[in-house]
């Protein structure tokens, strides 16, 4: 594929309300990553998956986050009950070896809104 | 908890004056990234930094990883307007169960005037 792509690219949520993130990595990629970046800051990271396997969820804030990656390529950052503090910019990332040792490409991001 | 600290957090200058900013980890890295990301765009891989002591260098971007691999810095020659982004390193903690974790500095924000 030509990239990582996300979608939707903006989404605006009324507090309470539970949302969806979606992240296709380029092709063939085995890592996947899942970041939040607040304005001004750099990305955070929230969870990593090598194929299907979610290895490292240790950034996550709460348990209203949550990630998968069924089939190993697609993956979903589903936020439950969603609260202010959760705007931010969700950054999707692929590389196509294993763990941090490799280039990473990212999508375009999905810009959260909590009203 | 483990923190790469980055500064200056911005830097201004006219074009064709030198540019640098530097990272800095308490703990040791097992390697280090760097990232370019423009206004309103998502983060662009620079290069990797692996070895103690490595200098590596991409036309006007020099980059440099400590001999201890706990600080990196990225200096550019002789800035152009083209330079104009936010510059994050982003490190690797040897060991430990974060296999895949990269930690981001907060980065550093480049103008340059023409």
């Amino acid at each position: 594929g030509a990239g990582v792509s996300q979608s939707p690219r903006y989404k605006v949520a009324k507090r309470g309300q539970d949302v969806a993130l979606r992240c296709d990595p380029i092709s063939g990629h085995v890592s996947l990553f899942w970041y939040q970046q607040a304005l001004g800051q750099g990305p955070e990271f929230l969870t990593y998956f090598q194929n299907e396997a979610q290895l490292d969820k240790s950034g996550l804030p709460s348990d209203r986050f949550f990630a998968e990656r069924p089939e190993g390529s697609v993956s979903t950052l589903k936020i439950q009950r969603t609260q202010q503090e959760d705007s931010a910019v969700y950054l999707c990332a692929s590389s196509q070896g294993t763990g941090g040792f490799y280039e990473q490409y990212f999508g375009p991001g999905t810009r959260l809104t909590v009203t | 908890g483990q923190q790469v600290m980055q500064i200056p957090q911005y830097q201004h200058v006219q074009e064709g004056e030198d540019f640098t900013t530097y990272c800095n980890s308490s703990t040791t890295l097992s390697n280090i990234q760097w990232y370019k990301q423009r206004p309103g765009g998502h983060p662009v891989f620079l290069i990797q930094l692996v070895k103690s002591g490595e200098v590596k260098k991409q036309k006007r971007l020099t980059f440099q990883f400590g001999e201890a691999k706990k600080n990196s810095s990225l200096h550019i020659t002789a800035t152009q307007t083209t330079d104009v982004g936010t510059y994050f390193c982003a490190g690797r903690y040897a060991g430990g169960t974060s296999y895949g974790k990269l930690t981001f500095g907060q980065g550093t924000i480049l103008t340059v005037h023409p």
